[in-house]
Formats: C-alpha cells, structure tokens, sequence
C-alpha cells in the first residue's frame, strides 16, 4: 500500500528565505506525485504535480519540487518566502492501488513565514 | 468558469444521526470524489463517483454511502453519526477518474461536527 510522510509538522522561516518542506512516499510502483496548499477555512488548491516525464517539476507561485526515485522523495522548495505563503501544504501520492483515482495525502506540514 | 461549491457550509449534529451534504461539481466536470478530513491529518479518500456509479472506495464504512446525479452533482450521506465523524469533509471533481491529466479541484468543504 502507498503511504506519504512529511517530515516536520511545522516548518518556520524568514521572509526571504529558502522554502524547504520535505515528503517522502512508498510506492510499488512508479506513482503519480502531488503537492496541494490549504489556507485557513479553505479547500485544497493544486500547487504542482508529477506524473511522467522529467523529474524536476515547476508549479504556481513559484514552487517547485524534484522527484527522485532513489530516495523516495519529492521535496517542495521555493527560493524565497512571502507572507502570503503561509499555510498548511500537503504531500499526495496516487498510484496502482486506486487505479490511480484517489490521493493519499501525508499529515501535512503548516509554513509560518515570519516578517 | 464556477468552481466546486459545497453546503452547507457549517453543520452541527447529534450522535446516530443521519447527514447528507451536497456538492456541485466544476462545469464539465463529469467525476467527483470525496474525502474526509479529520483535525490536523490530511485528507482520507472515501469514494469516487463516475457517470453516476460508484467507482473506486477507501477505507470506510457501508454507513458512508454517495449519489451523483445526472448533472454532476453529488451528496455525501452518512448514517448513524458517530463523534469520529467530525471532520471537514471535501468534495473535489475532475474532468476524468485518473490523475495523470485530470487533477482534483476541492471545494472548500463541510465542517460537520457531531456532539
């Protein structure tokens, strides 16, 4: 069965600063890789998404974030932090279990961007 | 373009109770899923409706059950309440069930609470 962790349930930086928020998933196969960001009292909008293709994925709001099959992983960086950045981001994976038609999500890691 | 609208919006109800919430898919939309997330965790998949069937179920009891009529929208109803069923409950559509092209859109969810 798939399974997503996001390591650091709290992450806080500088205005400024490099966004690094961590994910790592188990997968039999290869899988469908997602992040989604969730402000306060809202749904989940879609940051960014890997499906096929090339590893190094770029997304909205300048995110991006790099599949790396070696190491499970699939980090979300973002060179430098706004305020407006602050909210609870999520790590999803999808793969053969679902017939690829569902998401499991990680526990999620809340930004706090600080001035 | 509308997007994914759910009500209500808030909700408040008493244990073995009876609750059904009601979502209106993105225009073109012709699938949608629902997910229940609990305080703090991540969403968890429930089920994915398909041209008005059931295609696809996490992990959840036969008390979960869902519609989806003729023009895409959709109803969550959940039997016999339980506290454990106090959660933001999100409902998302998507253009096809998989995920490798059609990507969830969330509404921004039923917060149910049950005393």
């Amino acid at each position: 069965a798939q399974s997503v962790t996001q390591l650091g349930s709290h992450v806080s930086v500088s205005e400024g600063a490099l966004v690094l928020l961590r994910c790592n998933y188990s997968s039999s196969v290869p899988p469908y890789l997602f992040w989604y960001v969730q402000y306060p009292n809202q749904g989940l909008q879609l940051l960014l998404k890997y499906t096929t293709g090339a590893t190094l994925v770029k997304g909205i709001n300048g995110f991006e974030a790099e599949f790396k099959k070696s190491e499970t992983s699939f980090h979300l960086t973002k060179p430098s932090a706004h305020m407006s950045d602050a909210a609870e981001y999520f790590c999803a994976v999808s793969e053969g279990d679902t017939g690829r038609r569902a998401l499991t999500f990680g526990s999620g890691t809340r930004l706090q961007v600080q001035p | 373009e509308t997007g994914v609208t759910q009500s209500p919006t808030h909700l408040i109800k008493t244990r073995g109770q009876q609750v059904t919430l009601r979502c209106s898919s993105q225009s073109g939309h012709n699938t949608v899923s629902w997910y229940q997330q609990a305080l703090g965790q991540g969403p968890q998949f429930i089920f994915q409706y398909y041209r008005e069937e059931e295609n696809g179920r996490g992990n959840f009891p036969p008390r979960f059950s869902g519609l989806q009529f003729p023009n895409y929208s959709s109803e969550l109803n959940v039997n016999a309440l339980e506290l454990d069923d106090s959660a933001l409950y999100l409902c998302a559509s998507s253009l096809q069930p998989s995920l490798y092209n059609s990507p969830l859109h969330f509404g921004n969810g039923t917060r149910l609470t049950v005393t």
